[in-house]
């Protein structure tokens, strides 16, 4: 039972350059997320996926995609990668079994020069 | 203003302390979330509570809705209590999470 994975933990990317953070879940929970955590800031949600077929808006979702592959996997995407976008990314998922506390995965240090 | 104001945001007690995080949140929310960050940086979940109290081992957390306050509490602490110590109310159904700045605590031996 490996909980939340994400790849890749390391990524660098020169302006204008396109990558997809992948995340999948083993639990079996319905919810999915994807939070960016900047120094000073603290955490703020991008997108977030309520259950299997559905995403939404959180609060900074401007220069992201999502795609929510099946109830496993919730994957985020940058399709012009700009250096405001340099940030720590975390998935996290939640579900009726987890009493709807939020499992995160270890996250992506991402750096945009 | 934040919706979620912690404080202290810098604490630092010697093993042994009674530990004491405070978080307060004006938005109107369907439960709250404890979580703690490693110095490595992975996010542990620790407590959702609703109402009242919940205890896990030497760590308490208490919410009272009304007054829209929760503290986190830590006994008898210890070194590897070291860690940031986020307050994340959560609204809707989706369990969709404002995050407090964090609490950055350090116990020292």
């Amino acid at each position: 039972n490996a909980g939340v994975t994400q790849t890749p933990k390391f990524q660098v990317l020169k302006t204008g350059q396109s990558m997809t953070l992948q995340c999948a879940q083993d639990m079996n929970h319905n919810s999915m997320y994807w939070y960016r955590q900047d120094p000073g800031m603290g955490l703020r949600l991008i997108y977030y996926s309520a259950s299997e077929g559905t995403t939404d808006k959180g609060e900074v979702p401007n220069g992201y995609n999502v795609s929510r592959l099946n109830k496993r996997e919730f994957s985020l995407r940058l399709e012009s990668a700009a250096p405001s976008q340099t940030s720590v990314y975390f998935c996290a998922s939640s579900g009726l079994a987890s009493a709807y506390e939020q499992y995160f995965g270890p996250g992506t240090r991402l750096t945009v020069t | 203003k934040n919706e979620v104001e912690q404080s202290p945001q810098n604490l630092t007690a010697q093993e042994g302390e009674f530990i004491t995080i405070n978080c307060s949140y004006s938005v109107g929310i369907s439960a709250l979330h404890w979580l703690q960050q490693h110095p490595g940086g992975g996010i542990v979940s620790l407590f959702m509570l609703s109402s009242g109290k919940k205890k896990h081992g030497r760590l308490i957390a208490t919410i009272n809705i009304q007054e829209k306050h929760s503290s986190l509490h830590i006994t008898a602490s210890h070194p590897r209590d070291s860690a940031v110590y986020i307050c994340a109310p959560s609204k809707g159904g989706a369990q969709k999470l404002v995050f407090g700045q964090g609490t950055r605590l350090t116990i020292n031996p």
